[in-house]
């Protein structure tokens, strides 16, 4: 396993369009994470599941946006209408359930958003 | 409520030694962890601690808890150019167990 896989890696956008990342997290852990990262600033939590279950949504996660995790194993975000303020990068990250510190949460490489 | 704060730059010269500081807000914390990201790349597990320390060693790196106080630092011993990056403090809520990150402090390593 190779880690954490994000596709695409860049994403460029016309303003009101919908686009959709894909995470494929390390296949033996159970939770998967989505977090927003802009510029200067430090990742957001958006959501995160624990297998299939969407367990917590941050209010940061508008109407617009969407996870999905069906099978329990790769997870999708969908933004729909894409906004500039949209633009940023978006992290998916894995852990063991519960997380186990030595191992911490492993972060994707992340897709970067850009709406223009 | 869940804040993680850092100062944001931090400037030394190669050879020295580099504290980032952090605090945090929430008392259920069960660890704390520190992140390293490089331009480019994603974020890199550097070390964590236990919210029951109050110290933890690992080769060059020192992580220290106040908890009493709900603040953290880590200490890069012999900095290097290759440390320069962003470092960012996360402390893992109770609960659902989520890492809230504060904003990174951006270390500039110069000869």
């Amino acid at each position: 396993d190779t880690g954490v896989s994000q596709d695409p890696r860049h994403k460029i956008t016309k303003r009101g369009q919908n686009v959709t990342f894909r995470c494929d997290p390390i296949s033996e852990h159970n939770r998967l994470y989505w977090y927003r990262q802009t510029l200067g600033q430090g990742p957001e939590f958006l959501t995160y599941f624990q297998n299939e279950a969407q367990l917590e949504k941050s209010r940061l996660l508008s109407d617009r946006f969407s996870a999905e995790r069906p099978k329990g194993s790769f997870s999708t975000l969908e933004i729909q209408r894409t906004e500039q303020g949209d633009s940023a990068m978006y992290l998916c990250a894995s852990s063991l359930d519960p997380p186990r510190p030595n191992y911490g949460y492993t972060f994707g490489s992340g897709t970067r958003l850009t709406v223009v | 409520g869940e804040d993680v704060e850092q100062s944001l730059f931090l400037s030394v010269r190669e050879g020295d030694s580099s504290v980032i500081n952090c605090t945090y807000t929430d008392s259920s914390s069960t660890y704390l962890y520190w992140y390293k990201q490089e331009p480019g790349a994603g974020l890199q597990l550097l070390t964590y601690i236990f919210s029951n320390m109050d110290m933890k060693q690992d080769q060059r790196l020192t992580v220290l808890l106040n908890k009493k106080d709900k603040h953290l630092s880590l200490r890069i011993a012999d900095t290097q150019t290759g440390d320069s990056a962003i470092y960012f403090c996360a402390e893992e809520t109770g609960g659902y167990n989520k890492l809230i990150f504060g904003a990174g402090t951006r270390l500039a390593v110069h000869p």
